[in-house]
């Protein structure tokens, strides 16, 4: 059974980038049958989806995001990566990485999610 | 962008009624459209894709319909662990999700 797990800083201040990690067990990041999604979830509000990373580098953004963010994989290390730049508070949020199928687009891994706050 | 419009936004009932929460679609968006149900404190847990399609150890109790622009995630027996927050999700274009249905027990 796949497990992923999130870290990074929990505390970003506004008009920094915010920067997590995902580390897949059980699994390979380097799987060809899947993507690699970031979901976050701002406090008591609903689900965002942020964009995915193929194992070769491929990306998909949320054009709503799509400025501000960079997902990248890596594979050696069995893990993948959020950076979202010029945060505000509204960024606030539970940040999510899941396993991402493929036709259907269904997210059936979930991190366990981490709290990120921006504030100064 | 697809908008996801859920309705309702929460509801409470009784253990044992059928419960059954709407979602629909800006646009039509034919059967790319799955289901998930997050408990408080907890990520998400997949439950339906394809409209209708029970994931892999998910309760036969939720079932999942529609196509085109109208959905709907059916519980034929609600049970206290059922408690928690719907959302639909679709993936024709790009990919959003619903607002959410919170669930509780009468």
């Amino acid at each position: 059974q796949v497990q992923l797990q999130e870290s990074g800083p929990g505390l970003v201040k506004p008009s920094e980038t915010l920067s997590l990690t995902c580390t897949v067990s059980g699994g390979s990041a380097s799987s060809a049958s899947y993507y690699w999604s970031w979901i976050r979830q701002p406090p008591g509000k609903g689900l965002e989806w942020i964009g995915y990373v193929y194992y070769n580098g491929n990306t998909n953004y949320n054009p709503s995001l799509k400025s501000r963010v960079t997902i990248s994989v890596d594979t050696s290390k069995n893990q993948f990566s959020l950076n979202l730049s010029s945060v505000t508070a509204a960024d606030t949020a539970v940040y999510y990485c899941a396993r991402t199928a493929w036709l259907p687009l269904m997210f059936d891994q979930w991190g366990q999610g981490t709290l990120v706050t921006v504030s100064s | 962008d697809i908008q996801m419009t859920q309705s309702p936004s929460s509801l409470s009932a009784s253990v044992g009624d059928r419960v059954t929460i709407t979602c629909q679609a800006s646009q039509d968006i034919t059967n790319y459209l799955n289901w998930y149900q997050q408990k408080p404190g907890k990520a998400p847990k997949l439950l339906i894709y394809d409209a209708s399609n029970l994931e892999a150890g998910v309760t036969s109790r939720f079932s999942g319909s529609g196509s085109g622009t109208d959905f709907r995630l059916s519980i034929s027996s609600l049970q206290p662990e059922d408690i928690g927050t719907y959302y639909c999700q679709q993936y024709s274009d790009q990919v959003t999700f619903g607002g959410g249905t919170k669930v509780e027990i009468k």
